[in-house]
């Protein structure tokens, strides 16, 4: 079973509609959580990290879920530039540091 | 700032060959992670770096890969024998580490093809 699991998608939007991606995780022991963004042919940049107690950026809003291990992010009012692939991240110390472990990502496609 | 560079930024070789990836990281940051992404899968952690030691090497598909990190900046990772399933694109990141400083920057990435 993979660590890090996600819906592939694609989701195809309409500009300003609402959309929501969600993730779940395997390890209990992971601490550190994240949602990415990756442009085709592009490396990954961090798009947020996620708090227990949620947290919002703009238009995104993160969610985490410890008892569930599931993570959640809503991109409100999408954006032609929002189309990506989004990336679900989790992480724990060991002895590879924290290493992330990757989703393999949810594709995101808004139209006009 | 400058942010994490690494080359070549592609890479053609041919079966059997040896190739060298380099990562120049953030200066400053003292982890450094490779990882790679193969085409349709999601990116797959290799090998890290504190300083110049790499705690943990079980990333490492096969004893065909290597990696060394020297003065705590620079590193490399060297494939040897290269086989057709090595083709992906080999991403590096590095952070500053410590509990609160952890997020990864990643690089642009080497796209290996072996041919």
């Amino acid at each position: 079973r993979k660590e890090v699991e996600q819906d592939p998608g694609p989701f195809n939007v309409p500009e300003g509609a609402t959309v929501a991606f969600n993730c779940t995780y395997s390890n209990s022991a992971s601490q550190s959580f994240f949602w990415y963004r990756q442009d085709c042919r592009k490396e990954p940049k961090l798009l947020m990290s996620v708090y227990s107690s949620g947290n919002e950026d703009g238009r995104f809003t993160a969610q985490l879920n410890r008892a569930s291990q599931y993570i959640s992010l809503l991109i409100r009012d999408s954006k032609l530039s929002d189309s990506a692939t989004y990336l679900c991240v989790v992480s724990s110390n060991s002895n590879s540091g924290y290493a992330l472990n990757f989703g393999k990502g949810t594709s995101l496609l808004v139209t006009p | 700032g400058a942010g994490v560079s690494q080359s070549p930024s592609n890479k053609v070789t041919e079966k059997g060959k040896d190739v060298e990836l380099r990562c120049d990281p953030i200066s400053g940051h003292t982890a450094l992670y490779w990882y790679r992404q193969s085409l349709g899968q999601g990116l797959e952690f290799l090998i890290y770096f504190q300083g110049n030691s790499a705690p943990d090497k079980s990333g490492l598909p096969s004893d065909r890969f290597s990696a060394e990190r020297t003065g705590g900046s620079v590193s490399t990772l060297t494939i040897q024998r290269t086989q057709q399933e090595d083709s992906a694109v080999y991403l590096c990141a590095s952070s500053m580490a410590g509990v609160y400083s952890y997020e990864q920057y990643f690089g642009p990435g080497t796209r290996l093809t072996v041919t």
